[in-house]
C-alpha cells in the first residue's frame, strides 16, 4: 500500500535559518506529491505540489523537488520566519486511488525570533 | 469563495455517549471526505463520498461510525458509542468532480473531539 514517512519533529529554528524537512514515500503507480501546512487553530492548507518526476513545487519561499530515484520530496526554505511556525505534512495521491490523500505523520516547526 | 464549514469546533463527551459532526463543503464540490487526525499523527481517511454515493469507506469502523451525505451537499459523521481512542480532530474536505487526481483538497478547520 501507499505510505509516507516524514522526519520526526519537533524542529526548532532561529529566524532566518535554513529549513529542511525530509519526506520519503512508497506508492504504486505514479503518485502526485504534496506538502500541506496546518497553522495553529486552522485547517490544512496546500503549500505546494509536484505531479511528476523532477518537478519542483514552490510557494512562499518553500520548495520541494519530486525525486523518483530516491522516492523523496524534501521540503526546504532558505530563510524561515516566525510566521512559518506550523505543522507540515507530506502527502501523496496515487493516480489509482480515486484522489485520496495518504499523509505522513507531520513535523512541528517552531521558529524563534 | 466560502471555505469548507464544520461544526461544532470542539466537543467533549463521555465514553459510550454518541456524537455527531456536520460538514458543509464548498459550493459545487461533488466529492467530500472525512478524515480522522489523532494527536501526533497525520490525517487518516475514514470515508469518501461522490455526490451522495459512497466511493470508499474501507477504513470506517462501521460498528460505531456512520456517515451520510443527503442530497449530495452537507454531510454528517456520527459515532455511537464513543470510545476513548476516538479522541481526535475530525476533518472534512471537499473537491470538485472534474479536477484531476493531482489537484488539492480543500479542508475545513475540523472538530476536536475529546472522549473522557
Amino acid at each position: 500500500g501507499n505510505s509516507v514517512t516524514q522526519m520526526e519533529g519537533p524542529v526548532t529554528l532561529s529566524e532566518e535559518a535554513f529549513l529542511t524537512i525530509n519526506c520519503t514515500y512508497t506508492a504504486t503507480g505514479y503518485p502526485s506529491l504534496f506538502w500541506y501546512v496546518q497553522y495553529p487553530g486552522e485547517g490544512l492548507q496546500l503549500l505546494l505540489k509536484a505531479t511528476k518526476a523532477d518537478d519542483k513545487g514552490s510557494n512562499k519561499g518553500f520548495e520541494a523537488t519530486y525525486r523518483k530515484e530516491t522516492t523523496s520530496f524534501h521540503l526546504e526554505k532558505g530563510s524561515v520566519q516566525v510566521s512559518d511556525s506550523a505543522v507540515y505534512f507530506c502527502a501523496l495521491s496515487d493516480s489509482g486511488s480515486a484522489r485520496q490523500l495518504t499523509f505522513g505523520s507531520g513535523t512541528q516547526l517552531t521558529v524563534l525570533p | 469563495e466560502a471555505g469548507v464549514a464544520q461544526s461544532p469546533r470542539y466537543k467533549i463527551i463521555e465514553k459510550r455517549q454518541s456524537v455527531a459532526f456536520w460538514c458543509n463543503p464548498i459550493s459545487g464540490h461533488a466529492t467530500l471526505y472525512w478524515y480522522q487526525q489523532i494527536l501526533g499523527q497525520g490525517p487518516k481517511l475514514l470515508i469518501q463520498f461522490q455526490n451522495n454515493g459512497v466511493v470508499d469507506d474501507s477504513q470506517l469502523p462501521k460498528d460505531r461510525f456512520s456517515a451520510e451525505r443527503l442530497k449530495g451537499v452537507d454531510s454528517t459523521l456520527k459515532i455511537q458509542p464513543a470510545k476513548l481512542e476516538d479522541s481526535a480532530v475530525y476533518l472534512c474536505a471537499s473537491s470538485p468532480l472534474r479536477e484531476s487526481y493531482n489537484s488539492p483538497l480543500h479542508f475545513g478547520n475540523g472538530t476536536r473531539l475529546t472522549v473522557t
